[in-house]
């Protein structure tokens, strides 16, 4: 699988929208970019996903530049509760293959007022 | 719909001793897999399965044992626990493997001394 790249921690203030960056230079023509939010003690949990350009959903927005080499998470207005830690992930979608799958140190996100 | 369940939700072993964490999921997922997580690292993948009969040793497979005889439960067995086997244990399934969204477990958080 592709390997990503994050930063490991970034801070902001309640009410800002925050930008968190992946880097994946191999990604593979059939990979997809999955982003979890994982809270203390709990399990991860899914964000969003995509495969190129834009994807929005209700709590988050994923931009894929045309190389596919990045792509960035955007949170808008973050509040307290969305302190946490956010993994990027790059795998194929449905592919049958090894369920390999590299959670690495992800980006801790830390909300204050 | 119970989604993905583990347990027990916090073990305390002595060193060599064994045991079994239990994992079952109901949402008919074939995918099936077990991750550690130690204190502020990301999750390592252990074992998983492609599905029922199946399974394959991930990142770091030494001293754990799965098994899956059925679609919903995916046993982990430690075979004589060490205290580098210390560390919060999830399970996760999903439809198709790799890149598609994992849904996890509560965790169990293991202590071996």
């Amino acid at each position: 699988l592709a390997k990503t790249t994050q930063p490991i921690s970034m801070d902001s203030y309640e009410g800002q929208e925050v930008n968190i960056t992946c880097s994946h230079n191999n990604i593979a023509t059939n990979d997809y970019i999955t982003w979890y939010q994982q809270f203390p003690s709990q399990g991860p949990r899914f964000i969003i996903q995509g495969y190129k350009t834009k994807v929005t959903n209700e709590v988050a927005s994923l931009f894929i530049p045309a190389d596919r080499k990045s792509s960035t998470l955007s949170l808008p207005r973050v509040s307290l509760s969305d302190t946490a830690v956010y993994y990027c992930l790059v795998g194929g979608v449905g592919t049958g293959t090894a369920s390999k799958l590299t959670f690495g140190t992800g980006t801790r996100l830390q909300v204050t007022l | 719909n119970a989604g993905v369940t583990q347990t027990p939700k916090f073990q305390v072993l002595k060193t060599g001793q064994s045991m079994t964490l239990q994992c079952a999921q109901d949402m008919n997922h074939e995918y099936m897999s077990w991750y550690r997580q130690d204190p502020g690292m990301g999750l390592r993948l252990i074992h998983y399965s492609v599905g029922a009969g199946i399974t394959d040793q991930g990142e770091v497979p030494n001293g754990y044992n799965v098994s899956r005889s059925t679609t919903e439960d995916f046993p982990l067995r430690l075979l004589s626990a060490a205290p580098s086997q210390t560390s919060v244990y999830f399970c996760a399934s999903s439809y198709s493997g790799v890149g598609d969204t994992q849904y996890f477990g509560p965790g169990t958080r293991l202590t071996v001394l």
